[in-house]
Protein backbone atom coordinates (compact mmCIF):
# COMPACT_ATOMS: atom_id res chain seq x y z
CA UNK A 1 0.00 0.00 0.00
CA UNK A 2 0.91 3.60 0.03
CA UNK A 3 1.65 3.58 3.15
CA UNK A 4 1.76 1.93 6.85
CA UNK A 5 -1.74 0.61 7.55
CA UNK A 6 -2.83 0.22 11.09
CA UNK A 7 -5.77 -0.92 12.83
CA UNK A 8 -7.79 -0.27 15.09
CA UNK A 9 -7.51 4.04 15.16
CA UNK A 10 -8.88 3.56 18.72
CA UNK A 11 -9.40 0.59 21.01
CA UNK A 12 -11.10 0.73 24.19
CA UNK A 13 -11.27 -2.20 26.57
CA UNK A 14 -11.68 -3.40 30.08
CA UNK A 15 -8.80 -4.22 32.46
CA UNK A 16 -7.93 -7.95 32.31
CA UNK A 17 -9.10 -8.65 28.56
CA UNK A 18 -7.27 -9.47 25.52
CA UNK A 19 -6.40 -6.73 22.58
CA UNK A 20 -4.65 -7.22 19.28
CA UNK A 21 -3.18 -4.41 17.05
CA UNK A 22 -2.68 -4.71 13.62
CA UNK A 23 0.12 -3.44 11.39
CA UNK A 24 0.02 -3.45 7.90
CA UNK A 25 3.47 -2.41 6.41
CA UNK A 26 4.04 -0.83 2.97
CA UNK A 27 4.94 -3.18 0.49
CA UNK A 28 8.04 -4.61 -0.25
CA UNK A 29 9.41 -3.24 3.02
CA UNK A 30 11.55 -6.06 4.86
CA UNK A 31 11.59 -4.07 8.46
CA UNK A 32 8.79 -3.61 10.72
CA UNK A 33 8.81 -2.16 13.94
CA UNK A 34 6.47 -1.73 17.16
CA UNK A 35 6.68 1.77 19.35
CA UNK A 36 4.91 2.23 22.23
CA UNK A 37 3.95 6.26 23.10
CA UNK A 38 2.42 7.01 26.65
CA UNK A 39 1.29 10.65 27.31
CA UNK A 40 4.46 12.65 28.75
CA UNK A 41 6.70 9.84 27.64
CA UNK A 42 9.18 9.66 24.46
CA UNK A 43 8.12 6.86 21.98
CA UNK A 44 9.69 3.67 23.89
CA UNK A 45 11.13 0.54 21.28
CA UNK A 46 9.18 -3.11 21.74
CA UNK A 47 9.97 -5.30 19.04
CA UNK A 48 11.91 -5.67 15.30
CA UNK A 49 11.15 -7.69 12.54
CA UNK A 50 13.23 -8.38 9.94
CA UNK A 51 12.63 -10.66 6.99
CA UNK A 52 12.30 -14.39 7.99
CA UNK A 53 15.00 -13.89 10.66
CA UNK A 54 14.29 -14.37 14.77
CA UNK A 55 12.29 -11.15 16.11
CA UNK A 56 14.13 -8.65 18.65
CA UNK A 57 11.94 -8.71 21.37
CA UNK A 58 14.08 -6.96 23.67
CA UNK A 59 11.36 -4.13 24.42
CA UNK A 60 8.65 -5.50 25.43
CA UNK A 61 7.34 -4.53 29.22
CA UNK A 62 6.07 -7.93 30.04
CA UNK A 63 5.17 -11.55 29.15
CA UNK A 64 1.84 -10.12 28.75
CA UNK A 65 3.31 -8.85 25.35
CA UNK A 66 3.54 -10.80 22.03
CA UNK A 67 4.17 -10.16 18.47
CA UNK A 68 4.04 -11.89 15.10
CA UNK A 69 4.50 -11.01 11.72
CA UNK A 70 2.84 -13.37 9.06
CA UNK A 71 4.34 -14.20 5.86
CA UNK A 72 6.74 -11.21 6.06
CA UNK A 73 3.91 -9.07 6.02
CA UNK A 74 0.84 -8.56 8.23
CA UNK A 75 1.87 -7.75 11.99
CA UNK A 76 -0.52 -8.37 14.85
CA UNK A 77 0.94 -7.16 18.46
CA UNK A 78 -1.22 -8.69 20.90
CA UNK A 79 -1.88 -7.41 24.39
CA UNK A 80 -3.08 -10.70 27.09
CA UNK A 81 -4.82 -9.63 30.25
CA UNK A 82 -4.59 -5.72 30.22
CA UNK A 83 -3.70 -3.32 32.39
CA UNK A 84 -4.44 0.86 33.07
CA UNK A 85 -0.83 0.81 32.47
CA UNK A 86 -1.18 -0.07 28.70
CA UNK A 87 -3.24 2.73 27.91
CA UNK A 88 -1.32 4.20 25.34
CA UNK A 89 -0.65 5.04 21.29
CA UNK A 90 1.02 1.97 19.82
CA UNK A 91 2.90 3.07 16.64
CA UNK A 92 4.23 0.95 13.44
CA UNK A 93 6.76 1.51 11.25
CA UNK A 94 8.60 -0.37 8.48
CA UNK A 95 11.67 0.04 6.25
CA UNK A 96 13.36 -0.82 3.20
CA UNK A 97 16.20 -2.43 5.06
CA UNK A 98 17.44 -3.66 8.74
CA UNK A 99 19.69 -0.84 9.01
CA UNK A 100 17.72 2.72 9.29
CA UNK A 101 19.67 4.59 6.83
CA UNK A 102 16.52 4.05 4.36
CA UNK A 103 14.69 5.91 7.21
CA UNK A 104 11.17 4.99 9.25
CA UNK A 105 7.52 5.17 7.98
CA UNK A 106 5.03 5.41 10.65
CA UNK A 107 1.38 4.32 10.45
CA UNK A 108 -1.20 6.55 12.61
CA UNK A 109 -1.28 4.18 15.34
CA UNK A 110 -3.73 2.79 17.61
CA UNK A 111 -4.78 4.08 20.98
CA UNK A 112 -5.28 2.14 23.42
CA UNK A 113 -7.79 2.90 26.36
CA UNK A 114 -7.75 0.31 29.68
CA UNK A 115 -10.57 0.98 31.82
CA UNK B 1 22.70 4.21 27.33
CA UNK B 2 21.72 6.60 24.79
CA UNK B 3 19.39 9.45 26.05
CA UNK B 4 17.94 12.23 23.55
CA UNK B 5 16.78 15.65 25.08
CA UNK B 6 14.56 18.46 23.27
CA UNK B 7 14.57 22.23 24.14
CA UNK B 8 12.24 24.00 24.68
CA UNK B 9 9.51 21.25 25.22
CA UNK B 10 6.93 24.29 24.02
CA UNK B 11 7.49 27.27 21.64
CA UNK B 12 5.09 29.78 20.72
CA UNK B 13 5.81 32.51 17.69
CA UNK B 14 4.03 34.71 15.69
CA UNK B 15 3.44 33.67 11.97
CA UNK B 16 6.34 34.41 9.88
CA UNK B 17 9.36 34.19 11.69
CA UNK B 18 12.11 31.98 11.85
CA UNK B 19 12.81 29.50 14.68
CA UNK B 20 15.22 27.41 15.82
CA UNK B 21 14.49 24.00 17.81
CA UNK B 22 17.18 22.11 19.42
CA UNK B 23 17.72 18.49 19.77
CA UNK B 24 21.28 17.01 22.16
CA UNK B 25 22.02 13.47 22.67
CA UNK B 26 24.43 12.03 25.01
CA UNK B 27 25.98 9.10 22.84
CA UNK B 28 27.97 10.38 19.77
CA UNK B 29 28.40 6.99 18.01
CA UNK B 30 25.25 7.40 15.86
CA UNK B 31 24.27 6.37 12.88
CA UNK B 32 21.66 8.87 11.83
CA UNK B 33 19.62 11.36 13.25
CA UNK B 34 15.83 11.83 12.30
CA UNK B 35 13.28 14.31 12.45
CA UNK B 36 9.87 13.69 12.69
CA UNK B 37 6.53 15.88 12.93
CA UNK B 38 3.51 14.69 15.00
CA UNK B 39 0.30 16.23 14.30
CA UNK B 40 -2.51 15.53 17.03
CA UNK B 41 -3.85 12.27 17.02
CA UNK B 42 -1.70 11.32 13.90
CA UNK B 43 1.51 9.11 13.70
CA UNK B 44 4.87 10.33 12.83
CA UNK B 45 5.71 11.88 9.33
CA UNK B 46 9.77 12.18 8.48
CA UNK B 47 11.31 15.13 7.60
CA UNK B 48 14.97 15.21 7.28
CA UNK B 49 17.29 12.24 7.77
CA UNK B 50 20.76 13.06 8.66
CA UNK B 51 23.67 10.42 8.21
CA UNK B 52 26.58 10.55 10.59
CA UNK B 53 28.75 11.94 7.88
CA UNK B 54 26.74 14.27 6.84
CA UNK B 55 26.36 17.54 8.34
CA UNK B 56 22.94 19.36 7.18
CA UNK B 57 19.95 18.26 5.12
CA UNK B 58 17.49 20.69 3.70
CA UNK B 59 13.54 19.90 2.29
CA UNK B 60 12.03 23.52 1.57
CA UNK B 61 12.11 25.57 4.49
CA UNK B 62 13.22 23.20 6.56
CA UNK B 63 16.73 22.77 7.51
CA UNK B 64 18.35 20.32 9.76
CA UNK B 65 22.22 20.43 11.25
CA UNK B 66 24.26 17.76 12.84
CA UNK B 67 27.46 17.91 15.25
CA UNK B 68 27.74 14.60 15.80
CA UNK B 69 31.17 15.50 17.94
CA UNK B 70 28.96 17.78 20.48
CA UNK B 71 25.93 15.72 20.36
CA UNK B 72 23.73 18.31 19.27
CA UNK B 73 21.30 18.85 15.91
CA UNK B 74 19.54 21.78 15.68
CA UNK B 75 16.12 22.06 13.01
CA UNK B 76 15.57 25.22 11.76
CA UNK B 77 11.83 26.12 10.34
CA UNK B 78 12.08 29.63 7.90
CA UNK B 79 8.89 31.80 7.29
CA UNK B 80 6.80 29.93 9.88
CA UNK B 81 3.34 29.19 9.24
CA UNK B 82 0.37 27.97 10.90
CA UNK B 83 0.34 24.97 9.62
CA UNK B 84 3.57 23.89 10.99
CA UNK B 85 1.77 23.66 14.54
CA UNK B 86 2.35 20.19 15.26
CA UNK B 87 4.85 18.31 18.01
CA UNK B 88 8.74 17.60 16.86
CA UNK B 89 10.36 14.58 17.58
CA UNK B 90 14.11 13.84 17.29
CA UNK B 91 15.47 10.77 17.03
CA UNK B 92 19.12 8.74 16.63
CA UNK B 93 19.46 5.28 15.52
CA UNK B 94 22.50 3.54 17.50
CA UNK B 95 26.05 2.61 15.33
CA UNK B 96 24.84 -1.08 13.97
CA UNK B 97 21.26 -0.63 15.26
CA UNK B 98 18.43 -0.89 14.02
CA UNK B 99 16.41 0.82 17.21
CA UNK B 100 15.51 4.36 17.43
CA UNK B 101 16.03 6.48 20.88
CA UNK B 102 13.53 9.51 20.68
CA UNK B 103 13.62 12.72 22.82
CA UNK B 104 9.84 13.69 23.86
CA UNK B 105 9.71 16.53 21.29
CA UNK B 106 8.75 20.12 21.05
CA UNK B 107 5.17 21.43 20.70
CA UNK B 108 5.80 24.47 18.50
CA UNK B 109 2.56 26.95 17.92
CA UNK B 110 2.51 29.01 15.06
CA UNK B 111 0.03 32.09 15.91
CA UNK B 112 -1.78 33.78 12.63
Amino acid sequence: GAGVSQSPSNKVTEKGKDVELRCDPISGHTALYWYRQSLGQGLEFLIYFQGNSAPDKSGLPSDRFSAERTGGSVSTLTIQRTQQEDSAVYLCASSLGAVANYGYTFGSGTRLTVV
Amino acid sequence: KQEVTQIPAALSVPEGENLVLNCSFTDSAIYNLQWFRQDPGKGLTSLLLIQSSQREQTSGRLNASLDKSSGRSTLYIAASQPGDSATYLCAVSGAGSYQLTFGKGTKLSVIP
